[in-house]
This record gives structure tokens, C-alpha cells and sequence, in this order.
């Protein structure tokens, strides 16, 4: 069966610092992979997907970049967090056999 | 932006009740998804209908389309107190990657 891990699970940064979040997914091949952000009490907002390996699409213009090493990979960066950046990060992959989306446990950042 | 708007923002019943959500969006949809999330967890996927499905059963949820008018609805029978979650729906269009956009979400609390 799949599996979609993220780590850390929290994190608490200062602004200004980089960040790092990992996402990666297990039992399945050449997924398609997703980051959202969720603010405090809201919906998601997809921020970045990926359809294949170095393949990045950016839905938001923002302080965030990702990266898909490898097939199975996705990865969540900053050079400098902002305040603003502050949020609950989820990932997420598409099984093509059903469209369905399976998010994984997320990582709570705050941003001080 | 959100395309979609949940409704009723919360709702509050009685174990043993039936909770009725739904979900209205703006345009023209590939699928619509169905999460729960917990508080502060991740999201749990509980059932994804096409375009050209009218109604889904999964145990005790009942998921309704109805694409002339652009709304979904999620029936939950016979509500437990592990149901106490907020409720999120998500749309999809076709050609876009299976991105998907979240509405703002249901916060049902279910008390004994």
C-alpha cells in the first residue's frame, strides 16, 4: 500500500532563517505530487505541484520554491522565511488510477 | 482565491443525528473530494464523485452532485462522536493536473 511521509512535524523558525520541508511517498511510481498551505481556521491553497521529476509548477507567487529530486521526493524551500510564511504545510499525491488525492501528516511551521 | 464555499461554516448535533454539509464552486468541475480533518492533523480523503456520477455511498457517508447547480453534498447518518472534525470539499478540472481547490470548510461538532 502507499505511504506519504513529511517531516519535520513542527518547526519553529526565525525570520529570516531558511527552511527545509520533505515530502515523500512510498508505493507508487511517478506520482503526481502537490504542497499546500493552510492559514489558521481555513481551506488549502495549493502552492506548487509536480507532474514528474524536475518538474515544478508555482500556482502563487511567494518566498517559497520546491523541488523533486527524485520521483518519489518533493521538496518545500525558503532562503529567508517571512512572518507571513507561518502555516500548516501539506503534501499531497494523485493516484492516476482513481484521481484521488492522499495528503500526508503535514508540517506545522511557525515563523517568530 | 477559493473556489468553493461550505455550508453551514459550523455545525453542532447530537450523537446518534444526521449531519448534512454542502459545498457550492463556480465552474465547471472534473471531480469533486470529500476530507476530514481532525484538529491539527492532516487531511483524511473520504470519497471522490465524477462529473457524471449523481451519488456515492461509503459506509455511513452519502455524497450527493448536482452539477446544474454547481453543489455537493455530504450526509453523514447516524453520527458518532469520533465524527467531530472539520469537513473540506475540493474540486478538480480536467487538463490541470488534478490540482485541487479547497473550499473553506464545515466544522461539525458531534456531542453525546
Amino acid at each position: 500500500s502507499q505511504t506519504i511521509h513529511q517531516w519535520p512535524a513542527t518547526l519553529v523558525q526565525p525570520v529570516g532563517s531558511p527552511l527545509s520541508l520533505e515530502c515523500t511517498v512510498e508505493g507508487t511510481s511517478n506520482p503526481n505530487l502537490y504542497w499546500y498551505r493552510q492559514a489558521a481556521g481555513r481551506g488549502l491553497q495549493l502552492l506548487f505541484y509536480s507532474v514528474g521529476i524536475g518538474q515544478i509548477s508555482s500556482e502563487v507567487p511567494q518566498n517559497l520554491s520546491a523541488s523533486r529530486p527524485q520521483d518519489r521526493q518533493f521538496i518545500l524551500s525558503s532562503k529567508k522565511l517571512l512572518l507571513s510564511d507561518s502555516g500548516f504545510y501539506l503534501c499531497a499525491w494523485r493516484d492516476r488510477a482513481n484521481d484521488e488525492q492522499y495528503f500526508g501528516p503535514g508540517t506545522r511551521l511557525t515563523v517568530t | 482565491s477559493q473556489q468553493g464555499e461550505e455550508d453551514p461554516q459550523a455545525l453542532s448535533i447530537q450523537e446518534g443525528e444526521n449531519a448534512t454539509m454542502n459545498c457550492s464552486y463556480k465552474t465547471s468541475i472534473n471531480n469533486l473530494q470529500w476530507y476530514r480533518q481532525n484538529s491539527g492533523r492532516g487531511l483524511v480523503h473520504l470519497i471522490l464523485i465524477r462529473s457524471n456520477e449523481r451519488e456515492k455511498h461509503s459506509g455511513r457517508l452519502r455524497v450527493t452532485l448536482d452539477t446544474s447547480k454547481k453543489s455537493s453534498s455530504l450526509l453523514i447518518t447516524a453520527s458518532r462522536a469520533a465524527d467531530t472534525a472539520s469537513y473540506f470539499c475540493a474540486t478538480s478540472y480536467t487538463g490541470t493536473a488534478s490540482k485541487l481547490t479547497f473550499g473553506t470548510g464545515t466544522r461539525l461538532q458531534v456531542t453525546l
